[in-house]
């Protein structure tokens, strides 16, 4: 079945750890992305990927990092997580068009 | 640049009531619309888009929305609201602008429906 995976969907973790959140596709898009939300308020686009070795700064500058070895896999990394970050994050594939697939988004907690 | 603007933080509607959400737009070229939900602690869901053809167009659980080329508007509308339909509504556009399509999107209006 074709769909989007986050994981973890919840995780606490302490200040200064690493931390690195999954996200998986079977669409076969080319397109991928990931965004910052705070519950119920707008959607800020931290990365982006046009594909396999592709990646780019979105419009909100992140502290995180992520890598596209694999078409299906876009990875996000912390390397030293904050109280700052604390947030939900949303991944998401797309067709050419940018009609956009979701995941059910990773819960952060820095405490 | 594009950009996407939801006039409205909340919009309010008793159960039963035609709904409607509004999104302007601007962008160079021709315009790729989208109308997202989002239900607490959820990702966001695709309602419907326009891409060409029919100005009015038909999505998901009832939801239609009109494009509006001379307006650059894309409202989201319901002839009878539900209870369940409160939510969190995103608008999105994008365009070929740079050959991107990376859509671009709206600060989002939260929906709710009077029982």
């Amino acid at each position: 079945e074709a769909d989007i995976y986050q994981t973890p969907r919840y995780l606490v973790i302490g200040t200064g750890k690493k931390i690195t959140l999954e996200c998986s596709q079977t669409m076969g898009h080319d397109k991928m992305y990931w965004y910052q939300q705070d519950p119920g308020m707008e959607l800020h686009l931290i990365h982006y990927s046009y594909g396999v070795n592709s990646t780019e700064k979105g419009d909100l500058s992140s502290e995180s990092t992520v890598s596209r070895i694999r078409t299906e896999h876009f990875p996000l990394t912390l390397e030293s997580a904050r109280p700052s970050h604390t947030s939900q994050y949303l991944c998401a594939s797309s067709e050419l068009l940018g009609m956009q697939f979701f995941g059910p988004g990773t819960r952060l907690t820095v405490l | 640049a594009q950009s996407v603007a939801q006039p409205e933080d909340q919009v309010n509607v008793a159960e039963g009531n035609p709904l409607t959400v509004k999104c302007t737009y601007s962008v160079s070229g021709n315009p790729y619309l989208f109308w997202y939900v989002q239900y607490p602690n959820r990702g966001l869901q695709f309602l419907l888009k326009y891409i060409t053809g029919d100005n009015l167009v038909k999505g998901s659980y009832g939801f239609e929305a009109e494009f509006n080329k001379s307006q650059t508007s894309f409202h989201l509308k319901k002839p009878s609201a539900l209870v369940s339909d409160s939510a969190l509504y995103f608008c999105a556009v994008s365009s070929a602008s740079g050959g991107s399509y990376i859509p671009t999107f709206g600060r989002g209006t939260s929906l709710i429906v009077h029982p």
